[in-house]
C-alpha cells in the first residue's frame, strides 16, 4: 500500500520555466512532509520541508505547498536550471504519533531541465 | 559529501548467501537509519537505531538484521539471500530524535546484486 504517491514518473521542462512536482498521500496521520533530491550515484539530499500547520514554505527557488484537505503537496522550482535535473522524492512522517523517525517515501519523479 | 560512509559500494553474491553492509554515520550523529530501494520503488524504511538501541522497525524481513555498535557505526546483515533482495541499500544518519527538521544525511548506498 503506497501511502505516498508520486504518480508522474518524469517531468521535462525548459530552463527558466517553472517545474511543478506533485505528491499525494493517503495517511491522515502524516503531519510533516519533506522533499529530497537525488543525483545518479549519490544518496538523496534534503531539499525542503513543511509542517502540517503551514500551507507554504519557501527557500530560495524552491517552494512547497501543502493542501491538507486534498492530501496533496507540490514542489515548485522557479526558475528551473539544468542543475536541477535529478530524481525528486516526496516523503512524509507522522510526528504527533511519535513515529517521527520513520520517513515514508514516494517512488520519485525524474526531472529533466532542458537548456 | 554527506559525511556518511557506506561499504561496500557494490556487492555481487549468490542466492542463499549472507552479506554484511556497513555504515559509519556523520560525526556526532546518534541516529542511523537503513533504507532499501528496489527497482522502480521508492525508498523503503527498514530500521532505525538511536545510540545503540533499536527505535523503529519498518518492512524489514526476518532474514535481515541490524545493529548499532558503541562507536555508533551500524551493520545490516542480510541472510539466505534471494533474487528479490537485489537493491540499493542506503544508510542515513541524523543528530538525534527530537527537535529534528526531518533532514537525513544519506550515504551513497551499497548496491547488492544477487545472482
Amino acid at each position: 500500500d503506497q501511502q505516498v504517491k508520486q504518480n508522474s514518473p518524469s517531468l521535462s521542462v525548459q530552463e527558466g520555466r517553472i517545474s511543478i512536482l506533485n505528491c499525494d498521500y493517503t495517511n491522515s496521520m502524516f503531519d510533516y512532509f519533506l522533499w529530497y533530491k537525488k543525483y545518479p550515484a549519490e544518496g538523496p539530499t534534503f531539499l525542503i520541508s513543511i509542517s502540517s500547520i503551514k500551507d507554504k514554505n519557501e527557500d530560495g527557488r524552491f517552494t512547497v505547498f501543502l493542501n491538507k484537505s486534498a492530501k496533496h503537496l507540490s514542489l515548485h522550482i522557479v526558475p528551473s536550471q539544468p542543475g536541477d535535473s535529478a530524481v525528486y522524492f516526496c516523503a512524509a512522517s507522522a510526528r504527533r504519533t511519535g513515529a517521527n523517525s520513520k520517513l515514508t517515501f514516494g517512488k520519485g519523479i525524474t526531472l529533466s531541465v532542458r537548456p | 559529501d554527506s559525511g556518511v560512509t557506506q561499504t561496500p559500494k557494490h556487492l555481487i553474491t549468490a542466492t542463499g548467501q549472507r552479506v554484511t553492509l556497513r555504515c559509519s554515520p556523520r560525526s556526532g550523529d546518534l541516529s542511523v537509519y537503513w533504507y532499501q530501494q528496489s527497482l522502480d520503488q521508492g525508498l523503503q524504511f527498514l530500521i532505525h537505531y538511536y545510540n545503540g538501541e533499536e527505535r523503529a522497525k519498518g518492512n524489514i524481513l526476518e532474514r535481515f538484521s541490524a545493529q548499532q555498535f558503541p562507536d555508533l557505526h551500524s551493520e545490516l546483515n542480510l541472510s539466505s539471500l534471494e533474487l528479490g533482495d537485489s537493491a540499493l541499500y542506503f544508510c542515513a544518519s541524523s543528530p538525534g530524535l527530537t527537535g529534528w527538521n526531518g533532514e537525513l544525511f544519506f550515504g551513497e548506498g551499497s548496491r547488492l546484486t544477487v545472482l
